[in-house]
Order: C-alpha cells, then sequence, then structure tokens
C-alpha cells in the first residue's frame, strides 16, 4: 500500500490549536478524509479534501496540496473533548482499484487543562 | 435509522475455533467494508462488497471469508482462529466508493487466546 503518515502524538492546551500533518505519496490521489476517532469508539467523519485549499466546518480546517502530498487538520480553540485520535485517510485509483481507502496510523491529541 | 449496526462487542476465542461477525446497515449502502485496527496503526482493509452478490479482498484478507446475500448485510467469518486475529473490527458502510465518507459501526473487539 501506499504510505500515509502523521505524528504519532500532539499535546495542546485547552483553548489552544494544534495543526495535524498528513503526508502521502501522491500517485493515483484521488481524495483525503480526516477521521476522529475516540478512544473504544468508532471512526467518524470530520471532513473531505479533494482540491487544493481549505475547507472550513466550525472549529476544524482541512487544508490539502495535492502537488506536495500535504494536507492538515487544525483544531481551533481546543476543548477537552477534542482528546481523540485523528486519522488521515487517502483514496487511491490504480489500475485495478476502483480507489479504496488507505489510512494512516492515527494521531494520538491529547488536551490539557 | 440505526446506521452500521455490528454484534458481537467484544469475543475470546481458543486458537482453532471459528466465528462469524455480524453486520447490517439500514442505509441502502451499495458498498460495506470490513477493517481491522491494531494498536498504533491504521485501519486495514479485509474484505469489501460493491454490491448484494459481489465481494473482493482486500489488504489482509488471509483467515477470513466473506458473503453479500443482500444488501443490508455483510457479515465476516473467522475460520480458524490465530492469535494474530486479535484486533478490533470495524465494518462501515457508503453509498458509493468515490467521495463519499464512511459510516462505521462500533467495532467488535476479539481475542485470540
Amino acid at each position: 500500500g501506499q504510505n500515509i503518515d502523521q505524528p504519532t502524538e500532539m499535546t495542546a492546551t485547552e483553548g489552544a490549536i494544534v495543526q495535524i500533518n498528513c503526508t502521502y505519496q501522491t500517485s493515483g490521489f484521488n481524495g483525503l478524509f480526516w477521521y476522529q476517532q475516540h478512544a473504544g469508539e468508532a471512526p467518524t467523519f470530520l471532513s473531505y479534501n479533494v482540491l487544493d485549499g481549505l475547507e472550513e466546518k466550525g472549529r476544524f480546517s482541512s487544508f490539502l496540496s495535492r502537488s506536495k502530498g500535504y494536507s492538515y487538520l487544525l483544531l481551533k480553540e481546543l476543548q477537552m473533548k477534542d482528546s481523540a485520535s485523528y486519522l488521515c485517510a487517502v483514496r487511491f485509483m490504480t489500475t485495478d482499484s476502483w480507489g479504496k481507502l488507505q489510512f494512516g496510523a492515527g494521531t494520538q491529541v491529547v488536551v490539557t487543562p | 435509522n440505526a446506521g452500521v449496526t455490528q454484534t458481537p462487542k467484544f469475543r475470546i476465542l481458543k486458537i482453532g475455533q471459528s466465528m462469524t461477525l455480524q453486520c447490517a446497515q439500514d442505509m441502502n449502502h451499495n458498498y460495506m467494508y470490513w477493517y481491522r485496527q491494531d494498536p498504533g496503526m491504521g485501519l486495514k482493509l479485509i474484505y469489501y462488497s460493491v454490491g448484494a452478490g459481489i465481494t473482493d479482498k482486500g489488504e489482509v484478507p488471509n483467515g477470513y471469508n466473506v458473503s453479500r446475500s443482500t444488501t443490508e448485510d455483510f457479515p465476516l467469518r473467522l475460520e480458524l482462529a490465530a492469535p494474530s486475529q486479535t484486533s478490533v473490527y470495524f465494518c462501515a458502510s457508503s453509498y458509493r466508493a468515490t467521495n463519499e465518507k464512511l459510516f462505521f459501526g462500533s467495532g467488535t473487539q476479539l481475542s485470540v487466546l
């Protein structure tokens, strides 16, 4: 599979901003998703990027640069409930695939008081 | 509207035993998926289905089997359980394959001892 790299863990203070980076191989790129996963729970969808630029949804924003194989998820005004793992997932198209998702290992965000 | 329902939530198997993980969705989604998630690792695709009667292998299919006799149900069968199959299993669905987000079930924690 394709490599998707994201930091293992990040710690930030309540009310602060945290940026989670995700890098991937550009060949066959066909869309990037961010999911949030609280401990012991299922992943839930946060955002989707397929074109370059910034997508904003309330306190969360996601950015994509296709030429650089780079995305970030920006979490603003951090709250304790934002403590979770954030998964970067990329859809790659190949000659024998309609484009299944490849997941990164996830970034554990710890929000401290 | 229940979404994606997975059972059981927890299960302990002995080496060599078999079991079926159940998954059902009530959203009339065409695409269904089985993932496994090991600690510190990204979600790995086991099998997927693009519609009733059609299934195909993902990244890590060995030791598993699936069937899709209806749009709603997508059970995962483990034959001859091995310790390497100890993991958290997630079923997911989407209406289409491309820019559609995945809806996940609540997961099954499986231990093979």
